[in-house]
């Protein structure tokens, strides 16, 4: 089956502590997204890649980091930086840039 | 600026049609989107229509654009329960930037 793949589904952040959120897929496309999502609120863009070792800092990068190692894959940590991380967090990937995005299902995180 | 506008509510009964309705910014737009997200799931493409259409149906969904306005419109006809979500509307935009998404409106449907 061809998709985006992220995990974990719930993950828990005690203060001070780094986290990192995984996201994978099998589609072949060049581009990957990360946005956050709090309640009630629409999609803010994080973090964006158009190409392996290449990203492009968001609406809202402060207190995250990213890395895209390889074209599948592209893991976005939650820096202790990051203040108020408690949100939903959604990974897309695009054939190229500007084109269809397609989500994955989300890792909600939560802090202890 | 670079805003996509939706309203936030939408309530309908079950049966009837919703719309569901979307400004966007950018007169050079090439594409525009509906998604649809479910509680705890993420985005899924509902469909999507290129700026030189003016309309797109595909089944129960009739997409409708209004590029002097640069307004576009989701019906859902014969509304279901199973249709209650939240419906992103997206633009491409020019230059080398990802797609910019609305705020979501979150549809409502009463049996």
């Amino acid at each position: 089956d061809g998709g985006i793949t992220q995990s974990p589904k719930y993950l828990f952040r005690k203060e001070g502590q780094n986290v990192t959120l995984s996201c994978e897929q099998n589609l072949n496309h060049d581009a990957m997204y990360w946005y956050r999502q709090d309640p009630g609120q629409g999609l803010r863009l994080i973090y964006y890649s158009q190409i392996v070792n290449d990203f492009q800092k968001g609406d809202i990068a402060e207190g995250y980091s990213v890395s895209r190692e390889k074209k599948e894959s592209f893991p976005l940590t939650v820096t202790s930086a990051q203040k108020n991380p408690t949100a939903f967090y959604l990974c897309a990937s695009s054939p190229g840039d500007r084109e269809t995005q397609y989500f994955g299902p989300g890792t909600r995180l939560l802090v202890l | 600026g670079e805003d996509v506008e939706q309203s936030l509510f939408l309530s309908v009964r079950e049966g009837d049609s919703s719309v569901i309705n979307c400004t966007y910014t950018d007169s050079s737009s090439t594409y525009l989107y509906w998604y649809k997200q479910e509680p705890g799931a993420g985005l899924q493409l509902l469909t999507y229509i290129f700026s030189n259409m003016d309309m797109k149906q595909d089944q129960r969904l009739t997409v409708l654009l209004n590029k002097k306005d640069k307004h576009l419109s989701l019906r859902i006809a014969d509304t279901q329960t199973g249709d209650s979500a939240i419906y992103f509307c997206a633009e491409s935009i020019r230059g080398n930037t990802p797609l910019v998404f609305g705020k979501g409106t979150r549809l409502s449907v009463i049996a």
